[in-house]
């Protein structure tokens, strides 16, 4: 069973920084790897989508990687901004089969203080 | 496109009484995906569908829950009867296809009291 696992679970960072989020994940047969952006109270919005095939995407400030062999992603954020507060979530979607559902982690709450 | 549409927004219930969410997918979108979040568990897939048929259910809780997807614009969810335990938040997501960018809904806070 696939487990998907963020650390850390908060951060709290002052504005203009960058930084890293991570996700790892138990099982490398993945399809891809997805991260979502969650502010309070409101429903998900998908940021980027790396396809096993690919080593990292790019948008904006946002740069996401991604090692299969090893089980992990990295969501970097560059020159952080207030505006940027939420919750990040990864999530995965197993090779195989047909069931193509997403295992998502538990999330990185990130404050960028002004 | 108005996105993912979740209706009602909220819903306050008591213990016992039978709950319908709804969900309007983006159209053109081919998979449908309801899933349930909370702060213990948090996001967890319930079903999923594809071209209108269930393809993942091992999420659902129990018999309590049940979903359908009569046509390709609306799916519900329905608890009967609804419990304590059953209150979190319920989203609904579409795709173009089952592994492409998921949208999700704005989400429906139920509370059963």
């Amino acid at each position: 069973k696939q487990e998907v696992t963020q650390i850390p679970a908060a951060l709290s960072v002052p504005e203009g920084e960058n930084l890293v989020l991570n996700c790892s994940f138990t099982d490398s047969a993945i399809y891809n790897l997805q991260w979502f952006r969650q502010d309070p109270g409101k429903g998900l919005t998908s940021l980027l989508l790396i396809q096993s095939s690919q080593r990292e995407q790019t948008s904006g400030r946002l740069n996401a990687s991604l090692d299969k062999s090893s089980g992990r992603s990295t969501l970097y954020i560059a020159a952080s901004q207030p505006g940027d507060s939420a919750t990040y979530l990864c999530a995965v979607i197993n090779s195989g089969g047909s069931n193509y559902k997403l295992t998502f982690g538990k999330g990185t709450l990130l404050t960028v203080n002004p | 496109d108005a996105g993912v549409i979740q209706s009602p927004r909220h819903e306050v219930t008591e213990m016992g009484q039978e709950v319908t969410l709804r969900c309007k997918p983006i159209s053109g979108h081919n998979s449908l995906f309801w899933y349930r979040q909370t702060m213990m568990r948090g996001l967890e897939l319930l079903i999923y569908f594809n071209n209108n048929v269930p393809i993942d259910d091992s999420g659902m809780p129990e018999d309590r829950f049940s979903a359908k997807m009569p046509n390709a614009s609306f799916s519900t969810l329905k608890i009967q009867p609804s419990e304590p335990r059953d209150s979190a938040v319920y989203f609904c997501a579409s795709s173009f296809r089952q592994v492409e960018t998921q949208y999700f809904g704005p989400g429906t806070r139920l509370l059963v009291l």
